[in-house]
């Protein structure tokens, strides 16, 4: 099966700077890579996602770019905010209708 | 538009109790899945059901079981609980296999 692994668990940014998360999977077939945010008490909620025939998709503060023949995508937060501490979450699917997430990184914004 | 509900909110078991946790979702959705979340590893499947009518084993359904009631109702079953199955545990549902909407969690703790 699918196996994403995401890279770093914790990261600690000053108010202002960028955070950069990275994930990568192992199945060549994986055509959907959601982002999700977890805030503290609460589930998962979408916040961004690409499909494989694009390689860069943005959002406002958010980007995340895909290399497919890396096997690797990674979600972009510029000028991060006190409210994007938050724990951030990859996924890849197949056509399957099944999602495989990583572990999960807790990101701090430090005011 | 209540979105994905889940009761209870918590729960406290004795090793061996049994309880069903429940799950809703008012978006016509045709696809339901159950995740466990424990510290450093993600989300994992349980069980999901593509449709109506089916069910499907996920990464981790030893000690599980699970009911497609009707489209709107998926229900989690631990028939004898276990200390190991202490954990958050999040429904979600997806109309079109991809986007998943999760509910709040069922924090669940067996002593």
């Amino acid at each position: 099966g699918e196996n994403v692994e995401q890279h770093p668990s914790t990261l600690s940014v000053q108010e202002g700077d960028s955070a950069v998360i990275k994930c990568t999977y192992s199945d060549s077939a994986s055509n959907y890579f959601p982002w999700y945010k977890q805030e503290l008490g609460k589930g998962p909620q979408l916040i961004i996602d690409i499909r494989s025939n694009v390689g860069e998709k943005k959002d406002q503060r958010i980007a995340v770019t895909l290399n497919k023949t890396a096997k690797h995508f990674s979600l972009h937060i510029t000028e991060t905010q006190p409210e994007d501490s938050a724990v951030y979450f990859c996924a890849a699917s197949t056509n399957d209708y099944k999602l495989s997430f990583g572990a999960g990184t807790t990101v701090t914004v430090r005011a | 538009n209540a979105g994905v509900t889940q009761t209870p909110k918590f729960q406290v078991l004795k090793t061996g109790q049994s309880m069903t946790l429940q799950c809703a979702q008012d978006m016509n959705h045709n696809s339901m899945y159950w995740y466990r979340q424990d510290p450093g590893m993600g989300l994992r499947l349980i069980y999901y059901s593509a449709s109506e009518g089916t069910t499907d084993k996920g990464e981790v359904p030893n000690g599980y079981n699970v009911s497609r009631l009707n489209k709107r109702e998926f229900s989690l079953r631990l028939e004898s609980a276990a200390p190991s199955q202490t954990s958050v545990y999040f429904c979600a549902s997806t109309r079109d296999g991809n986007i998943q909407y999760f509910g709040a969690g069922t924090r669940l703790s067996v002593l």
